[in-house]
């Protein structure tokens, strides 16, 4: 099947700093998607994102289908962006189901 | 805004009884979705569900996990006989359509933790 990972696994940040968030995937997809999980467990989605680049207020996110990745940027970070980013792909097989990578740990210090 | 929700938040079940998880998924939504992510691990598919059917199910989906959409709103993962090894958060999600070339956003709702004692 498809192999999705995210670097770096672990990320500890100042509040303020920048950051850019990778993911890479083995496979043609027909979708991407990038999720914050919050410390209560939550999946909040940030962006569908299947090709181009998107923004939203601190937050873009680029991916590159035909190269097989995509990025996820934060800007001026805050203690509020702690968490686990997920990207999380759709094969392009004629299921939906998504493949979710293994997570990038953010952690934004005061 | 619309949104997915699941009852309850939280189960505690002791191994071998029945549970049922709840979502509503988005009004207007077609597929509907359950994931689980055990605890410091990442999200996995378990069961996709399309027009009153199943359309794929992962190897986690074996016979002692079923769906089913009740009624027009409501769609439900039961567990037959729990296990210790079923403790996770599970989510339910949805999406609108099968939108090709492109898949569809998928929606996810705030979870259901499992504690199986």
């Amino acid at each position: 099947g498809i192999q999705v990972e995210q670097s770096p696994p672990d990320l500890i940040l100042q509040e303020g700093a920048n950051s850019t968030l990778r993911c890479n995937f083995s496979d043609s997809v027909n979708n991407l998607q990038w999720f914050h999980q919050n410390p209560w467990g939550q999946l909040i989605n940030l962006f569908y994102i299947p090709s181009g680049t998107k923004q939203n207020g601190r937050l873009s996110a680029t991916t590159v289908a035909t190269e097989r990745y995509s990025l996820l940027y934060i800007s001026s970070s805050q203690t509020t962006d702690s968490g686990v980013y997920f990207c999380a792909v759709e094969m392009n097989t004629g299921f939906q189901k998504l493949v979710f990578g293994t997570g990038t740990r953010l952690l934004v210090s005061p | 805004e619309p949104e997915v929700t699941q009852t309850p938040s939280h189960q505690v079940t002791q191994m071998g009884q029945e549970v049922i998880l709840r979502c509503v998924p988005i009004s207007n939504h077609l597929y509907f979705y359950w994931y689980r992510q055990i605890l410091g691990q990442k999200v996995e598919f378990l069961v996709s569900f399309y027009n009153n059917e199943i359309s794929e199910k992962s190897e986690i989906f074996d016979d002692q996990f079923s769906v089913e959409r009740p009624d027009g709103s409501n769609f439900t993962l039961k567990i037959r006989s729990t296990k210790l090894e079923d403790s996770a958060m599970y989510f339910c999600a949805s999406s609108e359509r099968v939108g090709r070339p492109r898949g569809d956003e998928q929606f996810f709702g705030p979870g259901t933790r499992l504690t199986v004692l």
